[in-house]
């Protein structure tokens, strides 16, 4: 069964810093990856998603994430935070080999003034 | 498009009692989802359906059940609420297994 592993359950950082959200899948076959985004007292809302092609990935709001087949991971990055980015991060990994999509644990992003 | 929609918003239920979460998509999707998120916690997989009138379980399925009469809709009930079902209840719903899940707002359950 395929796992998704989010290394830090809790990343503080400071506003217009860097920041990476790390994520790690198991599996071997074909797979399909999103990060997602969960406001406070929100629903989640996808943010990214690699499913072929290019393994450099973009959202709308500066989020980016980068698909890596050997070290099978799919890093979230930005290159300077926002306090309004403070939220919780879920990795996720599927496909179309009939694997149901997975969840990581999430990592609360942390933004400080 | 409303995607998925869920009802109620909130809820306060004591112990012992029993409701319905509803939950209904638009988007033609087969497969839809229940999941449970406790504080500072991530998803657990309640209940999931591969299209209507086929259901299975999850993770957590103790304390739930659930139906799939239409491709639309997917209820979750609670019989006899416990303090320990108290949590923000998510559906979810998508094309394929393995593809992007469309998320609903949640409903925030209380159970004293």
């Amino acid at each position: 069964a395929q796992s998704v592993t989010q290394l830090d359950s809790q990343v503080p950082v400071f506003e217009e810093a860097p920041v990476e959200l790390r994520c790690n899948y198991s599996s071997s076959v074909s797979v399909y990856l999103f990060w997602y985004v969960q406001y406070p007292n929100q629903g989640l809302q996808l943010l990214l998603k690699y499913l072929s092609g290019s393994t450099l990935v973009e959202s709308i709001n500066g989020f980016e994430a980068e698909f890596n087949k050997s070290q099978t991971s799919f890093h979230l990055r930005k290159p300077s935070v926002h306090i309004s980015d403070t939220a919780e991060y879920f990795c996720a990994a599927g496909g179309n080999a009939g694997n149901m999509l997975t969840f990581g644990g999430g990592t609360r992003l942390m933004v400080k003034p | 498009n409303a995607g998925v929609t869920q009802t109620p918003k909130f809820r306060i239920l004591k112990i012992g009692q029993s409701m319905t979460l509803q939950c209904t998509q638009d988007m033609n999707h087969n497969y839809m989802y229940w999941y449970r998120q406790d504080p500072g916690m991530g998803l657990k997989l309640i209940y999931y359906s591969v299209g209507a009138g086929i259901t299975d379980k999850g993770e957590v399925p103790n304390g739930y059940n659930v139906s799939r009469s239409t491709t639309e809709d997917f209820p979750l009930r609670l019989e006899l609420a416990a303090p320990s079902q108290t949590s923000v209840y998510f559906c979810a719903s998508s094309y394929s297994s393995g593809f992007e899940q469309f998320f609903g707002p949640g409903t925030r359950l209380t159970v004293l």
